[in-house]
């Protein structure tokens, strides 16, 4: 099992509707999250970050954790064909125990939007 | 932008070579990183910088070394390049200071080995 995974789409949806990105994580002990975009061949860029249950909302974003279920969620509303990309969910774990503390990338979701 | 710079943009060259990437930042931020990203894998990290002299190994560490002399460069080098290793590297940098903060990547630098 991946640590942090992701279905690869691709996501299809039309201009306008909410575009729901999902990702699981094996690790109970993560304790933050985080979304990133990432045009084809560019750089990954940060759009938004978790730390508690519940939903974080950041203009047409909102970002939904749920710990107990292992998964993060990002929504997109009025999505916009500038909105199609890859977007990566990371999650981070920090082992006290002196291993590395380091985020896991999930491969990626492909979202399409239609115009 | 992040500030950050990674030299060179692009590269190609030949199996058993020597390759030095560079990441440069100028935001004094504490934390620096470099990843590769090959598809169905994701971003893997190789090793990352704590601070000055201050480094540790990431998931995919073989065949990698890494230094950082001054706060604002991170250097990642290919000691005897394979082409398992062509891929695109990514530096990132952490704004805060520990490790479970946001990460800014750069522009990334595509390194092909023949």
């Amino acid at each position: 099992q991946k640590e942090v995974e992701q279905n690869s789409g691709p996501l299809s949806v039309p201009e306008g509707a909410i575009a729901s990105l999902n990702c699981t994580y094996s690790d109970r002990g993560s304790q933050s999250f985080f979304w990133y975009r990432q045009y084809s061949g560019k750089s990954p860029e940060l759009i938004m970050f978790i730390y508690s249950n519940g939903d974080k909302e950041d203009g047409r974003f909102t970002a939904q954790l749920n710990k107990a279920s292992q998964y993060v969620s990002l929504l997109i509303r009025d999505s916009q064909p500038s909105d199609s990309a890859t977007y990566l969910c990371a999650v981070f774990h920090m082992n006290y125990g002196g291993a590395t503390n380091k985020l896991i990338f999930g491969t990626g979701t492909l979202l399409a939007v239609q115009p | 932008d992040a500030g950050i710079t990674q030299s060179p943009r692009h590269k190609v060259t030949e199996t058993g070579t020597p390759v030095t990437l560079r990441c440069h930042q100028t935001e004094n931020h504490r934390y620096m990183y470099w990843y590769r990203q090959d598809p169905g894998h994701g971003l893997r990290l190789i090793h990352y910088s704590y601070g000055v002299k201050d480094t540790d190994k990431g998931e995919v560490s073989d065949g990698y070394s890494v230094s950082r002399s001054k706060t604002e460069d991170f250097l990642l080098t290919l000691e005897s390049a394979t082409s398992s290793q062509t891929s695109v590297y990514f530096c990132a940098i952490s704004p805060g200071t520990a490790l479970n903060q946001p990460q800014h990547f750069g522009d990334g630098t595509r390194l092909s080995i023949l």
